[in-house]
C-alpha cells in the first residue's frame, strides 16, 4: 500500500522558516517524481513544486520561488519542503502527492494526508 | 500559464441523479487533464486520468470526455458518497501544474 506521511508543519512568525517532511513507502520512492501542493483554508488547490526522480530538477511556483526549497533523499524515502521568509499568505496545508509514472509533470495519483502550516504573529 | 475555469462552482443534487462539471482549459490541453474529487479535511483523490482514464479502484459511474479546451466530469447516478468537492488539473504544459477552482457537490 502506498503511503505518504507529511509531518514538520506548525505555527511560524512572518519571516520565519519551516521544513516539511514526507515519508514514503509501499513504492519504489527513487523512480517517481514528487510534488507539493498547496490549499489555503476554504480555498482551493494550488501546485507550490515539483522535483524529479534522482533530486536533478527542480521547479516552483512563482509564489514560492527563491524562498522554498524542494528537495529528496532516496536512501531514506523522504521528500522535504524548506520554506524560509514565510508570508501570511503561505498559511495553507501542504500535501506531497507522487506523480505517475509519466516522463514529465502529469497526474498526481498518491496524496499525503497533509500538514497545516499557519503564518501568523 | 494555463488558467483552467471549472463550472459550476457548485451544485445541488440528489441521488441517482445523473451530474456533469464542466473544466475550459485557457488554450487547447490535448487531453493533458486530471480529475480529482475531495472530501472534507481529506486529501484529495485522483478520480480520472489523460481526460477520460478511470483510476484503478474508481467506480465506473465516474466518467470523462473532451477535448481541445472543454471537458466534462460525469457522475451517473449519485451516490451519498460522491458528496464532495472536484477540481480539474491540467498538465500539458508545465510549470506549473494548474487547477480549476473546484465545483461542491451538495446534497439536494
Amino acid at each position: 500500500e502506498v503511503l505518504l506521511v507529511e509531518s514538520g508543519g506548525g505555527l511560524v512568525q512572518p519571516g520565519g522558516s519551516l521544513r516539511l517532511s514526507c515519508a514514503a513507502s509501499g513504492f519504489t520512492f527513487s523512480s517517481y517524481w514528487m510534488h507539493w501542493v498547496r490549499q489555503a483554508p476554504g480555498k482551493g488547490l494550488v501546485w507550490v513544486s515539483r522535483i524529479n526522480s534522482d533530486g536533478s530538477s527542480t521547479t516552483y511556483a512563482d509564489s514560492v520561488k527563491g524562498r522554498f526549497t524542494i528537495s529528496r533523499d532516496n536512501a531514506k524515502n523522504t521528500l522535504y519542503l524548506q520554506m524560509n521568509s514565510l508570508r501570511v499568505e503561505d498559511t495553507a496545508v501542504y500535501y506531497c502527492a507522487s506523480m505517475g509514472y509519466c516522463g514529465g509533470d502529469c497526474y498526481l495519483d498518491y496524496w499525503g494526508q497533509g500538514t497545516l502550516v499557519t503564518v501568523s504573529s | 500559464d494555463i488558467q483552467m475555469t471549472q463550472s459550476p462552482s457548485s451544485l445541488s443534487a440528489s441521488v441517482g441523479d445523473r451530474v456533469t462539471i464542466t473544466c475550459r482549459a485557457s488554450q487547447g490541453i490535448s487531453n493533458s487533464l486530471a480529475w480529482y474529487q475531495q472530501k472534507p479535511g481529506k486529501a484529495p483523490k485522483l478520480l480520472l486520468y489523460a481526460a477520460s482514464r478511470l483510476e484503478s479502484g474508481v467506480p465506473s459511474r465516474f466518467s470523462g470526455s473532451g477535448s481541445g479546451t472543454d471537458y466534462t466530469l460525469t457522475i451517473n447516478s449519485l451516490q451519498p458518497e460522491d458528496f464532495a468537492t472536484y477540481y480539474c488539473q491540467q498538465y500539458y504544459n508545465t510549470p506549473p501544474l494548474t487547477f480549476g477552482g473546484g465545483t461542491k457537490v451538495e446534497i439536494k
